[in-house]
């Protein structure tokens, strides 16, 4: 079983539509939780970042984490096709040997 | 200010050769990761640097390694080109001064193995 886990789409939204994009994980080590955007053919982006449980809300954006659950979302409210991208979800614990994970990505298509 | 530049954008090799891949972080920041992102695979950590010294690695065969100069670049050398190695070498920074959840990525190197 891998330590994270995200379904890699590609999942298509009409523009306006509310996206929900999710990962999980097995390690209850994990303590911050971020998403990158990864548009193609360019490095991934810092989109937010989480610590422990609970929401984050930036913009359109909203990062939710339930670490009872081992299960992370990020929703993007009023898409847009610029939002058009991968999305990878990633995750670290606090302390200790380095180990930052990384979920393999889901490409999502907002359709104009 | 400058993001953190890679080099080659692309490189083509065969098997058996030696691959360098170079980064430039961000002026000011001291550390610098190193990433494969094959397809299917996400990405993998590979190797963290900072203030010279190698802090960690990720489970890669010792034929994967690097260095990071005085100026803070870096360089990622794999030895013994196999082509599973064939996939996008993504590097990144972080500063001391900003949280080390925040990775700043540069667009990658396209390593082909042939």
């Amino acid at each position: 079983q891998k330590e994270v886990e995200q379904d890699p789409g590609p999942l298509s939204v009409p523009e306006g539509a509310i996206v929900s994009l999710n990962c999980t994980y097995s390690n209850s080590a994990f303590q911050y939780f971020m998403w990158y955007r990864q548009y193609s053919r360019k490095g991934p982006e810092l989109l937010m970042y989480t610590y422990s449980s609970g929401n984050k809300e930036d913009g359109r954006f909203t990062a939710q984490v339930d670490k009872s659950s081992k299960y992370i979302s990020l929703f993007i409210r009023d898409s847009q096709p610029s939002d058009s991208a991968t999305y990878l979800c990633a995750m670290r614990q606090t302390s200790g040997t380095y180990k930052y994970i990384f979920g393999t990505g889901t490409r999502l298509k907002v359709l104009a | 200010e400058a993001g953190v530049t890679q080099s080659p954008t692309h490189l083509i090799k065969t098997r058996g050769q030696q691959a360098t891949l170079r980064c430039s972080p961000i002026s000011g920041h001291t550390s610098v990761y190193w990433y494969q992102q094959a397809l299917g695979l996400g990405l993998q950590f590979l190797l963290w640097y900072d203030e010279g010294e190698e802090r960690n690695r990720g489970n890669f065969p010792p034929r994967f390694s690097g260095r990071q100069f005085p100026n803070y670049s870096s360089e990622l050398n794999v030895n013994a080109l196999e082509l599973e190695d064939s996939a996008l070498y993504l590097c990144a920074s972080s500063s001391i001064w900003t949280s080390d959840n925040e990775q700043f990525f540069g667009p990658g190197t396209r390593l082909t193995v042939l």
